[in-house]
C-alpha cells in the first residue's frame, strides 16, 4: 500500500515549456486535489476531483488544467510554464469516513521555471 | 473571504517540555479543522481534527482547542520530543466542503 505517489519529484522547466505531473493514489479514494506550497503561504487548492468524472477549479487555477482519468489517478498540466509557477506542488487524496475528512498527501514535486 | 492565519510563526521549545501552537481563522460558518504536521521533503501528516460542537479533543500527546467566540484554534503537544520538530498547519473546511483552507504554517523547533 503506497498511498499517494506523485511523479517526477523533480523538475526544471524553462519558461514556456509545458509538462504534466502525475498523482495515483491506491487507497480507493473519491476525491482527489492539487495544492500548491509557497514560502511562507501555506498549502493553496488549484484544483480538486469531488469524484470520478468531475473536476473544479480551487483557490489558484489560472495556468493549469486537470484530468481524473480514472479513480486512482489525478494529473496536472502547466500548459505554457512561467516564473511565478515555480513551487511545491502536492497532491492529496481523501475520503470521507465518519465525519472525517482526513487527507492523504503524497510526497511533492519540486518545480523550478526559469 | 475566509482565511486563516498563525499568530506566530516559528516556535522554539526545550525538550521535555509543552508546546503550544495557535491558529486564527475567519469564516466562523466554518465547522470543522484540522492540524497538519510536516517533516522537511514530506507532504502534511493528518495529527488530529476538531468538529465545531467540540470545545476539546485529545489524542496521543496532542490536544486541540476550539474557541469559536474568537475564532481561535491551538494545538498542544504535550512532553514535545525532537521528533515533534516539523511546520505545523491548521485547516478549516472550506465554502466548497470538499477541500480545506491552510493557514501559512508555523515551524516549530525542539531544543536539546
Amino acid at each position: 500500500n503506497a498511498g499517494v505517489t506523485q511523479t517526477p519529484k523533480f523538475q526544471v522547466l524553462k519558461t514556456g515549456q509545458s509538462m504534466t505531473l502525475q498523482c495515483a493514489q491506491d487507497m480507493n479514494h473519491n476525491s482527489m486535489y492539487w495544492y500548491r506550497q509557497d514560502p511562507g503561504m501555506g498549502l493553496r487548492l488549484i484544483y480538486y476531483s469531488a469524484s470520478e468524472g468531475t473536476t473544479d477549479k480551487g483557490e489558484v487555477p489560472n495556468g493549469y488544467n486537470v484530468s481524473r482519468l480514472n479513480k486512482r489517478e489525478f494529473s496536472l498540466r502547466l500548459e505554457s510554464a512561467a516564473p511565478s509557477q515555480t513551487s511545491v506542488y502536492f497532491c492529496a487524496s481523501s475520503e470521507r469516513g465518519q465525519g472525517v475528512y482526513e487527507q492523504y498527501f503524497g510526497p511533492g514535486t519540486r518545480l523550478t521555471v526559469t | 473571504g475566509e482565511s486563516v492565519g498563525l499568530h506566530l510563526p516559528t516556535l522554539s521549545v526545550q525538550e521535555g517540555d509543552n508546546s503550544i501552537i495557535n491558529c486564527a481563522y475567519s469564516n466562523s460558518a466554518s465547522d470543522y479543522f484540522i492540524w497538519y504536521k510536516q517533516e522537511s521533503g514530506k507532504g502534511p501528516q493528518f495529527i488530529i481534527d476538531i468538529r465545531s460542537n467540540m470545545d476539546k479533543r485529545q489524542g496521543q500527546r496532542v490536544t486541540v482547542l476550539l474557541n469559536k467566540t474568537v475564532k481561535h484554534l491551538s494545538l498542544q503537544i504535550a512532553a514535545t520530543q525532537p521528533g515533534d520538530s516539523a511546520v505545523y498547519f491548521c485547516a478549516e473546511m472550506g465554502i466548497w466542503g470538499q477541500n480545506f483552507v491552510f493557514g501559512p504554517g508555523t515551524r516549530l523547533s525542539v531544543l536539546p
